[in-house]
């Protein structure tokens, strides 16, 4: 079964510090995701991503976040300036085009960023 | 806005019993997935569906449009079904807006 990928699985980084949190989506997918969950709480939607660019983004996606796409395979969350506040788990996530019900996501497995 | 409820927040049963959990979510949505996330965090998805009802293996999730209510089943519960099972909904623009989970334990 098609797998999405993130790498690392776990990021501890110093406050201030750039970060980049990678992911390869399933191939024919074109349709791109990151999500985040603080520890206890919700999953939250950050991002939206199609055609090489944002298609929507929530407010929590502020100058300090962007998204990249730099090849045909990786797409990438950076954070430019860590905040403590920004230690969560970071989900991507693919889907395929078209419209309907068959038309599902696929989740990686996860990145566990721990800001310090 | 959509809000995505679910309950119980947690649930504690005994293997083999029959378990149920509930999702209701206050607008129209193009689809509703139940997903499931292990201790580790990471995200399965299980169902995703629209209408009606859909069973694989043990599980089962179903539909209410009308009443834009769903529940997911497992039958014959198993210790390793513990995890955090989570209902979100997809709405027009395709967004997937989460519940916060139910946390369901399963003791041998």
């Amino acid at each position: 079964e098609p797998e999405v990928t993130q790498t690392p699985s776990h990021q501890v980084t110093q406050m201030g510090q750039e970060v980049i949190l990678r992911c390869v989506p399933i191939s024919n997918h074109l349709y791109f995701y990151w999500y985040r969950q603080i520890l206890g709480q919700k999953v939250e939607f950050l991002v939206s991503f199609y055609n090489n660019e944002i298609s929507e983004k929530s407010e929590i996606f502020d100058d300090q976040f962007s998204v990249e796409r730099p090849d045909g395979s990786n797409f990438t969350l950076k954070i430019r300036s860590t905040k403590l506040e920004d230690s969560a788990m970071y989900f991507c996530a693919s889907r395929a085009t078209g419209y309907g019900s068959s038309y599902g996501y696929t989740f990686g497995s996860g990145t566990r960023l721990t800001v310090v | 806005k959509n809000e995505v409820e679910q309950s119980p927040q947690n649930l504690t049963a005994q293997e083999g019993e029959f378990i149920t959990i509930n999702c209701s979510y206050s607008v129209g949505i193009s689809a509703l997935h139940w997903l499931q996330q292990h201790p580790g965090g990471g995200i399965v998805s299980l169902f995703m569906l629209s209408s009606g009802k859909k069973k694989h293996g043990r599980l089962i999730a179903t539909i209410n449009i009308q009443e834009k209510h769903s529940s997911l089943h497992i039958t014959a519960s198993h210790p390793r079904d513990s995890a955090v099972y989570i209902c979100a909904v997809r709405d027009s623009n395709y967004q997937l807006i989460w519940g916060a989970g139910t946390k369901l334990i399963i003791k041998p």
